[in-house]
């Protein structure tokens, strides 16, 4: 089945300063990868996927890049402020099929002023 | 339009007990997936509901089952159970069961089983 495996586990940046968390997947068919941000206490919100048919999507602040040769994606988060703090989580599955979202350990991003 | 909640928000079990988390769909939602989150981990999927169907299982024994009801809210059952229940529940209901149809997680149930 699916593995994910996602990096680092935790991140301290500077308000302002970018953020990086990268995960990796080791199913080939996988091609539905969608990033989830939690928050303590809230339920955790999708804030942005991709699929495997194009390389990079961009919303905002938010970006997600894929290779799919070397079966990696990642995400990027520009002029970083407090309320991103969170963990981020990214998942895997296979689009348009019923089921199950394999989803990476998390990383722990805090933004400090 | 309301969220998906859960109750309860925190519980505490022996082993050997039995447990019933509950959650509530979002409106229109018709699919609700569980999920167990331990400390540190990414969510695992349980099994997912489908229109008072199962529709899919991950890799979990039988003693973890579910319902879902009339109104697509669900339940998820866990019996017998073992220190390594101890997680974080989280349910989670999207418009159907497709994987590319976003799933709206609830804030989840944190059970303890001592």
């Amino acid at each position: 089945g699916e593995n994910v495996e996602q990096h680092p586990s935790t991140l301290s940046v500077q308000e302002g300063d970018s953020a990086v968390i990268k995960c990796t997947y080791s199913d080939s068919a996988s091609n539905y990868f969608p990033w989830y941000k939690q928050e303590l206490g809230k339920g955790s919100q999708l804030i942005i996927d991709i699929r495997s048919n194009v390389g990079e999507k961009k919303d905002q602040r938010i970006a997600v890049t894929l290779n799919k040769t070397a079966k990696h994606f990642s995400l990027h988060i520009t002029e970083t402020q407090p309320e991103d703090s969170a963990v981020y989580f990214c998942a895997a599955s296979i689009a348009d099929s019923w089921g199950k979202l394999q989803f990476g350990a998390g990383t722990q991003v805090v933004v400090t002023p | 339009e309301t969220g998906v909640t859960q109750s309860p928000t925190h519980l505490i079990k022996t082993r050997g007990q039995q447990v019933t988390l509950r959650c509530s769909s979002q409106s229109g939602h018709n699919t609700v997936s569980w999920y167990q989150q331990a400390l540190g981990q990414g969510p695992q999927f349980i099994f997912q509901y489908y229109r008072e169907e199962e529709n899919g299982r991950g890799n979990f024994p039988p003693r973890f089952s579910g319902l879902q009801f009339p109104n697509y809210s669900s339940e998820l059952n866990v019996n017998a159970l073992e220190l390594d229940d101890s997680a974080l529940y989280l349910c989670a209901s999207s418009l159907s069961g497709y994987t590319t149809d976003t799933q709206y997680f609830g804030p989840g149930t944190r059970l303890t089983v001592l």
